[in-house]
């Protein structure tokens, strides 16, 4: 069935280092993954996406990383600043009736930047 | 701000209330959707509205009933909630396409069931 989990629930590290959050999926037959980022108090935030086709992608700061040999996704964040403190999360996006989308998400890292 | 607005922020209602929550977006998106997010699940979708035709309704109880009048405005009305009804939930526009779209989610309504 479909199911999108993350390996670890809370991840601390030191400003300025690098982070990395990693997320297992189930469903062979997913094309669309995205990260979503939650701060407190706000609702999921869109960071970065990637289809099945692609093995990685960048944006400023974040790269995205997909095995789809083992099903696994993985988010890397540069350079870690205070603001980047939030609860990350995966989730598999498919395609339904008229256009719409449904996304399958998983549990969830909190992600605590250190000073 | 993400051009979603939901409505209360914040409610706290008995199990015999009646109260409605709203969700508008300013994106001019057609898709809507309705997701609940406890404190050790992951969100999970409740409703989804495409072209202001009901497409997905997982599996969610009765007391729960979406409606969207149009495709700027959602509403999920609540009646005889229970406890484990408590989360915060959240809804979330985008285009309605053949291909992939970026949801944009409201802050939420953080609802209390006593």
């Amino acid at each position: 069935g479909e199911s999108v989990g993350l390996h670890l629930p809370t991840l601390s590290v030191q400003e300025g280092d690098n982070s990395i959050i990693n997320c297992a999926y189930s469903n062979s037959a997913s094309d669309y993954f995205i990260w979503y980022k939650q701060e407190s108090g706000k609702g999921p935030q869109f960071i970065i996406d990637i289809r099945s086709n692609m093995d990685k992608r960048q944006g400023q700061r974040v790269t995205v990383l997909l095995n789809k040999t083992v099903k696994h996704l993985s988010l890397q964040i540069a350079a870690t600043q205070p603001g980047d403190s939030a609860v990350y999360f995966c989730a598999e996006n498919t395609l339904i009736i008229h256009g719409a989308q449904k996304l399958v998400f998983g549990q969830g890292t909190r992600l605590t930047i250190n000073p | 701000e993400t051009g979603v607005t939901q409505t209360p922020r914040h409610l706290v209602m008995g199990m015999t209330n009646k109260k409605s929550l709203k969700c508008e977006q300013h994106l001019g998106h057609n898709a809507m959707y309705w997701y609940k997010q406890s404190a050790k699940k992951p969100l999970e979708l409740m409703f989804v509205y495409s072209l202001e035709e009901r497409v997905e309704n997982n599996s969610v109880p009765s007391r729960f009933s979406p409606e969207c009048p149009n495709s700027s405005h959602l509403f999920l009305h609540l009646h005889t909630l229970q406890p484990e009804d408590s989360a915060l939930y959240l809804c979330a526009s985008s285009q309605a396409r053949t291909s992939y779209y970026e949801q944009y989610f409201g802050p939420g309504t953080r609802l209390t069931v006593t």
